[in-house]
């Protein structure tokens, strides 16, 4: 069975472009969800999926970030402008239960994007 | 939000030696969990705890659920190459619906 997938592994832009993120979850597993993880600190939740569905996008930064999945396969986050606090790694994960936190995430390895 | 606070940031050990990390919170978790973390890869868990007072072992790994639900730690014995990444501590409540609070990690280096 193929992991989550995201591409690009690496993304070096300047202040103000904009950088699009995609995740591909495990066939199969309806939830999916983001996380952002800024040098040295915590992972932080962003946002969750149930499908195409936002179940909760309480932890979005700020209307800078878009998340979309269209027809509840793979999806995009969007950085539009992207600035210099927006580097980090942009970890995606899928879970087949609703309650997923409650078992364990898989984990895709993950987009380092680099603001200068 | 909640917040989990886990120590040590960082550990240098050799080879062989026994090493242990733990997490705390201000707040109640159902659920601890911990993931470890490869270098260029995303996180994989290792052990999930269910119960106050709860001791799983994996292998080499041990944790617990503390028995206020407020805390966790995590061992790890006798120690070998592989074992080096970062450990997070993370925590689930089921009031946050599906999503897990994690703790800012620890950095395992092991010298031969």
């Amino acid at each position: 069975e193929a992991g989550v997938t995201q591409f690009p592994s690496h993304s070096v832009i300047e202040k103000g472009q904009t950088v699009t993120l995609r995740c591909d979850p495990i066939s199969g597993h309806d939830n999916l969800y983001w996380y952002r993880r800024v040098m040295g600190k915590e992972i932080k939740f962003l946002l969750h999926f149930v499908k195409e569905s936002k179940q909760d996008e309480s932890g979005m930064p700020n209307n800078r970030f878009l998340a979309e999945r269209t027809g509840g396969t793979y999806s995009t986050l969007k950085v539009q402008p992207a600035e210099l606090e927006d580097s980090g790694v942009y970890f995606c994960a899928s879970s087949q239960e609703q309650l997923g936190g409650l078992y364990g995430y898989t984990f895709g390895s993950g987009t380092r994007l680099t603001v200068v | 939000g909640q917040q989990l606070n886990q120590s040590p940031q960082s550990m240098f050990i050799q080879e062989g030696e026994d090493v242990s990390m733990n997490c705390t919170s201000s707040s109640i978790f159902n659920t601890w969990l911990w993931y470890k973390q490869d270098p260029g890869e995303g996180p994989v868990l290792l052990i999930a705890l269910y119960k106050a007072g709860e001791l799983t072992s994996n292998g080499r790994l041990t944790a617990q659920f503390g028995i206020t639900r407020k805390d966790s730690f995590l061992n790890i014995s006798a120690s070998i190459p592989s074992d080096v990444g970062i450990y997070f501590c993370a925590g689930y409540d089921t009031g946050t619906a599906s999503k897990l609070t994690f703790g800012t990690g620890t950095r395992l280096q092991v010298t031969l």
